[in-house]
């Protein structure tokens, strides 16, 4: 099975401020990568899939980088509703697996 | 567009079994070749897929769940449900039911559509 690694666990942020999430996956899962973004007592919500195609609804702040076994989310300018816990995902080999996350919270 | 909802105890004893259910609304899980899919986050631990139903009724399971897991459909209600063996405290986690992005027969898709989930926690 394919462990993904995501860091850092936690990240302490100012609004405003660029943000990069790295994950890596233990073997290639090519492009084949999602971020999901949950925040607190809500569902997770697609982000990024295809390791860089923004879903709907997401602004262009938000990026996806990589290919292969490492990525990097970026956000570019923090803002208020970003504060949340960011998770990676890989699709390409069967069980897909999800990253421990990552929280990205106010500085 | 397609909306999920999780529905079922909240609670479970050791030993028995976990049931819930998830209606679709806007999509049908008998047609439109997506996957289904039952995702759950135990308390401070990350994310896991449980396990996923085709529209043909093709299941695949987690390695890990197999032995306990099964996935299936009431197509006159538009309903799914994951059914969950001998369960422990370690079992007790926030439920989601999901939808596949898009579709394809092969599986391995991003989940674009997500019930709120439901808590079902384990003890006697």
């Amino acid at each position: 099975e394919i462990v993904m690694t995501q860091s850092p666990a936690t990240l302490s942020v100012s609004p405003g401020e660029r943000v990069n999430i790295s994950c890596r996956a233990s073997q290639s899962v090519s492009s084949n990568l999602a971020w999901y973004r949950q925040k607190p007592g809500q569902a997770p919500r697609l982000l990024i899939y295809g390791a860089s195609i923004r879903a709907t609804g997401f602004p262009a702040r938000f990026s996806g980088s990589g290919s292969g076994t490492d990525f990097t989310l970026t956000i570019s300018s923090l803002q208020s509703e970003d504060f949340a816990v960011y998770y990676c995902q890989q699709y390409d080999k069967w069980p897909p697996a999800f990253g421990q996350g990552t929280k990205v919270e106010i500085k | 567009q397609v909306q999920l909802q999780e529905s079922g105890p909240g609670l479970v004893k050791p030993s028995e079994t976990l049931s819930l259910t998830c209606t679709v609304s806007g999509g049908s899980v008998s047609r439109g070749s997506y996957f289904w899919s039952w995702v759950r986050k135990p308390p401070g631990k990350p994310l896991e897929w449980i396990g996923e139903m085709y529209f043909s009724g093709d299941t695949n399971y987690s390695p890990s769940l197999k032995s306990r897991v099964t996935i299936s459909a009431d197509t006159s209600k538009n309903q799914f449900s994951l059914n969950l063996t001998s369960v422990t405290a370690a079992d007790t986690a926030v439920y989601y039911c999901a939808r596949a992005l898009h579709t394809s027969p092969f599986g391995l898709v991003p989940l674009g559509f997500w019930g709120q989930g439901t808590l079902v926690t384990v003890s006697s």
